[in-house]
């Protein structure tokens, strides 16, 4: 399969526990990025990566989370001392550059993330 | 701002009925991108179509439709002879350049839960 995997699909965690997600993109994709998804609403842009470089940040994206593509190919999205509001799905997608926003974005499974 | 609408929330059809979705969308941006994307229960986001500003045409793929007018900043979505496996969540998304939108963040609607009965 070579679509955009994600890992873990499904993480439980405690209140004020660290959680990370993995995002592999397409191999030939040099764009990233990352949307959290609640029950009942459409995705919302978190942030997205052109190879290593991290281009833009979504206010959504507080100071307990930090996304990284350190060598332009997988990408790890970390959040510390999570909260019950941080349970979502989150959606990592890549895509090529075409010099222009029309470029087709594909997106993974999700991983879901539940704070109890 | 760059907003998108799709004012029905759920709809419920028997199979082999046609159904249409609905998209309206607000932009300043003078080229901008519609999407719409599938989202069955397992989670995924399928890229269905991409349309740009500038090309107005009507587009068919199988059972699938597309019925994009700028006069009312629509982009609507027919599938035809509905089928089971049509039941998913279908999302509209816009893409900007010029004004608010960077290249890539995509603006969803809430999308609208489609269930097709046998």
């Amino acid at each position: 399969d070579t679509g955009v995997s994600q890992d873990p699909r499904h993480k439980i965690t405690k209140r004020g526990q660290n959680v990370t997600f993995r995002c592999d993109p397409i191999s030939e994709h040099n764009r990233l990025y990352w949307y959290r998804q609640t029950l009942g609403q459409g995705p919302e842009f978190l942030t997205y990566f052109q190879n290593e470089a991290q281009l833009e940040k979504s206010r959504l994206l507080s100071d307990r989370f930090s996304a990284e593509r350190p060598k332009g190919s997988f990408s790890t999205l970390e959040i510390q001392r999570t909260e019950q509001g941080d349970s979502a799905m989150y959606l990592c997608a890549s895509s090529t550059r075409q010099g222009n926003s029309g470029n087709t974005i594909y997106f993974g499974e999700g991983s879901w993330l539940t704070v109890v | 701002a760059q907003k998108v609408t799709q004012a029905q929330t759920e709809i419920s059809v028997v199979e082999k009925e046609d159904v249409t979705l609905d998209c309206v969308y607000e932009t300043r941006d003078t080229t901008y991108y519609l999407f719409w994307y599938k989202q069955p229960p397992s989670g995924e986001l399928v890229f269905l179509i991409r349309r740009n500003s500038f090309d107005e045409q009507n587009e068919i793929s199988g059972r699938y439709s597309w019925n994009f007018q700028k006069s009312t900043s629509s982009f609507n979505f027919t599938i035809t002879a509905s089928q089971v496996v049509d039941s998913a969540v279908y999302f509209c998304a816009l893409s900007g350049l010029n004004y608010g939108g960077s290249q890539g963040n995509l603006i969803f609607g809430k999308g609208t839960k489609l269930s097709v009965k046998p």
